[in-house]
């Protein structure tokens, strides 16, 4: 069974440092890139980071640049998030999603399309003095 | 960034009804577009991508249609299970993947 599981999620005081766990199983980890999914309480879902398949590239919204670090150990089938900085705004529901894609050929050439099609539960992260 | 933008926000529906969702972008994205359905307490589940294609083991009632910077998701006849909320995603921009503001399915 294709399975993420997160944890690491707790209350923190604003300016604290978090760092989530994405344990993955049934699937090939090393294949594919890895996102971070995150949705503040009542609200909707917000993309937060993504990271290729070999960690060569990571990418990063705004509203976390510089303060939160993705990162994956492919021997592990881990993905992490390290949160440094918090503040109250990243009060949220943490999921990490796999990428999948399809490519599609059409005028000589194929285009790839990208979705994330398994999500965990995800892990709370609360950051309150 | 790229704006996604859902209408309605909420709609209420009855067992049987036929639903439309649509999904708006700020600037063309061609068919880089997913729906996700999510549940209360529950993670998101993709249902559809390339704006139109089917997620495996995803009930054929569910449609989607569009393309440039007009979308839309269709239930054909509303299931007690369908009742969640809808989000659209573009995947054009992928160094800046965005969500629409979601839309709530509700029970009439």
């Amino acid at each position: 069974e294709v399975q993420l599981v997160e944890s690491g999620g707790v209350v923190v005081q604003p300016g604290g440092s978090l760092r989530l766990s994405c344990a993955a199983s049934g699937f090939t980890f090393d294949d594919y890139t890895m996102h971070w999914v995150r949705q503040a309480p009542g609200k909707g879902l917000e993309w937060v980071s993504f990271i290729t398949w070999d960690g060569g590239a990571t990418y990063y919204a705004d509203s976390v640049k510089g303060r939160f670090t993705i990162s994956r150990d492919n021997s592990k089938n881990s993905l992490y998030l390290q949160m440094n900085s918090l503040r109250a705004e990243d009060t949220a529901l943490y999921f990490c999603a796999k990428e999948g894609y399809i490519a599609l050929s059409g005028s000589g050439r194929d285009s790839y399309y990208y979705y994330m099609d398994v999500w965990g539960k995800g892990t709370t992260v609360t950051v309150s003095s | 960034d790229i704006q996604m933008t859902q209408s309605p926000s909420s709609l209420s529906a009855s067992v049987g009804d036929r639903v439309t969702i649509t999904c708006r972008a700020s600037q063309t994205i061609n068919n880089y577009l997913n729906w996700y359905q999510q549940k209360p307490g529950k993670a998101p589940k993709l249902l559809i991508y390339t704006a139109s294609s089917l997620q495996s083991g995803v009930p054929s009632r569910f449609s989607g249609s569009g393309s440039g910077t007009d979308f839309t998701l269709t239930i054909s006849s509303l299931q007690p299970e369908d009742f969640a909320t809808y989000y659209c995603q573009q995947s054009y921009n992928l160094l800046s993947i965005t969500f629409g503001q979601g839309t709530r399915l509700e029970i009439k």
